[in-house]
């Protein structure tokens, strides 16, 4: 049991390339996220999918898009990269323990330069 | 504008010594969840609260959720070098469906 792996764990662009971040969990949750980390920032959503063929903007979506493929992969695309996407990308799954509680359960993160 | 604050930014103290990091909203969340992260690893769940007032410990950490589900606060006794790492707050929207984390506290635990 793996939990949620991504692919890569460091990458380095120039501005304007494109890339695919990839996502999956093996835990058969629902729901699936994708967050940035940026110092003194915390961590902001930028997509996430409640369940499969179903994707949602979070609070930073400009400049990526998501694909959800099935139901244990969901995928970020940069499609032309920009210095302000320097950033650690996490993926997250989650499943309801109940109407209110989700419990998510993150990757080890994708480290990302764009020059 | 962060919609989650937590305070301090910066904690650094000696083993043995007991410490509480904040975590503040002017927004009420469905539930709210505590997450610990170490250098270049994701965050890990430690708790989830979804009931106002709620109390909950975890061995030598007590989490409280605030009566009005806004707040929330975390409580270390007697500190422990392991316990070094950045602790973030998450309160849970759309009925726990996505979240929105706070900036995080970085604690450092010194033996």
């Amino acid at each position: 049991n793996a939990g949620v792996t991504q692919t890569p764990k460091f990458q380095v662009l120039k501005t304007g390339q494109s890339m695919t971040l990839q996502c999956a969990q093996d835990m058969n949750h629902n729901s699936m996220y994708w967050y940035r980390q940026d110092p003194g920032m915390g961590l902001r959503l930028i997509y996430y999918s409640a369940s499969e063929g179903t994707t949602d903007k979070g609070e930073v979506p400009n400049g990526y898009n998501v694909s959800r493929l099935n139901k244990r992969e969901f995928s970020l695309r940069l499609e032309s990269a920009a210095p302000s996407q320097t950033s650690v990308y996490f993926c997250a799954s989650s499943e309801a323990l109940s109407r209110t509680g989700y419990e998510q359960f993150f990757g080890p993160g994708t480290r990302l330069t764009v020059l | 504008t962060q919609l989650l604050e937590q305070s301090p930014q910066f904690l650094s103290i000696q083993e043995g010594e007991n410490l509480t990091v904040y975590c503040n909203s002017s927004s009420v969340f469905s539930s709210l969840q505590w997450y610990r992260q170490e250098p270049g690893e994701g965050p890990v769940l430690l708790v989830t609260v979804v009931t106002g007032g709620e109390v909950k410990k975890l061995k030598r950490l007590t989490f409280q959720f605030g009566d009005a589900r806004k707040d929330s606060s975390l409580h270390i006794t007697a500190a422990q070098p392991g316990d070094t790492g950045l602790y973030l707050c998450a309160g849970g929207r759309n009925y726990g469906q996505n979240f929105v984390f706070g900036p995080g506290t970085r604690l450092s635990v010194l033996p």
